[in-house]
């Protein structure tokens, strides 16, 4: 069975400082790695997803992920928090036949 | 605007009540999915219907009972629910049927408030 963990329930960040969000999955297939984001009082909505081919993937709003298989990881960047980045952030991982299964999820706070 | 659009925003039920949620998308996807989110909780998959057939059901108690009359159209319906089941519940579709590398879509969700 597939299973995704995110350390950290909250990450607070200075505005222009570094976000990291922290992903890692357990999959016994190659899996699909996926992250979105969620404002308040709305759906998820992708920022970006790997699946195969270059292990640095670039999403919209300034974010990007690397996948690195021997570390079982899928962590999140942006070099420079907006204050427009703060929402809850989900990653996920699927394979071939399986749907979706989610992290709990990291609410980042951007300090102004 | 996803292209999923649930109605209605928010409910507030009765125990003793029966309500539906809808769920409409009219993106051509294949598959279709009830999520459940609450509090301090991963998201939780509830039902998947691929091409209008229910392929998983996550041991969902049947209070909550889905239809999917044709591959637009996702119904979940709700009878004597409990508090707990309070919470925000998500539909998703996909393109591709189950799983794959394509990523689904959500919509807004339905906000559930049962008292």
């Amino acid at each position: 069975a597939q299973s995704v963990t995110q350390l950290g329930s909250h990450v607070s960040v200075s505005e222009g400082a570094l976000v990291l969000l922290r992903c890692n999955y357990s999959s016994s297939v190659p899996p699909y790695l996926f992250w979105y984001v969620q404002y308040p009082n709305q759906g998820l909505q992708l920022l970006l997803k790997y699946t195969t081919g270059a292990t640095l993937v670039k999403g919209i709003n300034g974010f990007e992920a690397e996948f690195k298989k021997s570390e079982t990881s899928f962590h999140l960047t942006k070099p420079s928090a907006h204050m427009s980045d703060a929402a809850e952030y989900f990653c996920a991982v699927s394979d071939q036949s399986t749907p979706l299964v989610f992290g709990k999820g990291t609410r980042l706070s951007v300090i102004a | 605007e996803t292209g999923v659009t649930q109605t209605p925003r928010h409910l507030v039920m009765g125990m003793t009540n029966k309500k539906s949620l809808k769920c409409e998308q009219h993106l051509g996807h294949n598959a279709m999915y009830w999520y459940k989110q609450s509090a301090k909780k991963p998201l939780e998959l509830m039902f998947v219907y691929s091409l209008e057939e229910r392929v998983e059901n996550n041991s969902v108690p049947s209070r909550f009972s889905p239809e999917c009359p044709n591959s637009s159209h996702l119904f979940l319906h709700l009878h004597t629910l409990q508090p707990e089941d309070s919470a925000l519940y998500l539909c998703a579709s996909s393109p591709d049927g189950v799983g794959g590398s394509t990523e689904a879509f959500f919509g807004q969700g339905t906000r559930l408030t049962v008292v």
